[in-house]
């Protein structure tokens, strides 16, 4: 079955620090989704992207975050300068289009980031 | 605003159903889902409802009121491995189609 691709599964890092985590989404899909989760508590939408560009943001997701596509299979989250508040899990997620098939969110495994 | 309101915990036993609401209130709505996320691991699609009524996917149904903004998830027959955290979820079709999670609901099966 196709899955969604994260790595690294870990990463720690100091604060300040650059991050970068990498997701290849299911290769037919075609809205890809970055959320992430602090332990216990809720998945949070980051941004959504779409066509090569930035469909959505949410306030979480501020000029320290950046969202790339740089080839026809990695999508890439940055945080360009890491603080004590970013450690969480990150998950990439993709739909295969925007009616029925973005119904279904397909997760990948997740990114822990821990930063200290 | 947007807000998705389900119970923090519920506990059932072994083969009891249990049924977990969901109270949404967003900007826009195109569709109820419901995701399974056992402890360490990522969220999995379970259900969707994108009209009134009743779904059913084996053990697990799924309904929705859009008029009341009210749906739920029923569990029948529960075992030991449903233990886990449920989310509701609403898509909205404003950019992106962004989905919004609840806070989740913790369910422990006892045996």
């Amino acid at each position: 079955e196709p899955e969604v691709t994260q790595t690294p599964s870990h990463q720690v890092t100091q604060m300040g620090q650059e991050v970068i985590l990498r997701c290849v989404p299911i290769s037919n899909h075609l809205y890809f989704y970055w959320y992430r989760q602090i332990l216990g508590q809720k998945v949070e939408f980051l941004v959504s992207f779409y066509n090569n560009e930035i469909s959505e943001k949410s306030e979480i997701f501020d000029d320290q975050f950046s969202v790339e596509r740089p080839d026809g299979s990695n999508f890439t989250l940055k945080i360009r300068s890491t603080k004590l508040e970013d450690s969480a899990m990150y998950f990439c997620a993709s739909t295969s289009s925007g009616h029925s098939g973005a119904n279904v969110l397909t997760f990948g495994a997740g990114s822990r980031l821990t930063v200290l | 605003g947007q807000s998705l309101e389900q119970p923090s915990e519920v506990t059932a036993v072994e083969g009891a159903i249990v049924q977990i609401n969901c109270t949404y209130q967003t900007s826009g709505f195109y569709g109820l889902s419901w995701y399974q996320q056992h402890d360490g691991g990522a969220p999995t699609f379970l259900s969707y409802n994108g009209l009134d009524g009743l779904e059913e996917t084996g053990r697990f149904s799924s309904f929705l009121s859009r008029s009341d903004s009210y749906g739920y998830l029923l569990l029948q027959e529960l075992q030991m491995k449903d233990s886990a955290s449920y989310f509701c979820a609403v898509r909205d079709p404003a950019g992106g189609f962004k989905t919004i999670f609840g806070a989740g609901t913790r369910l422990f099966v006892k045996a």
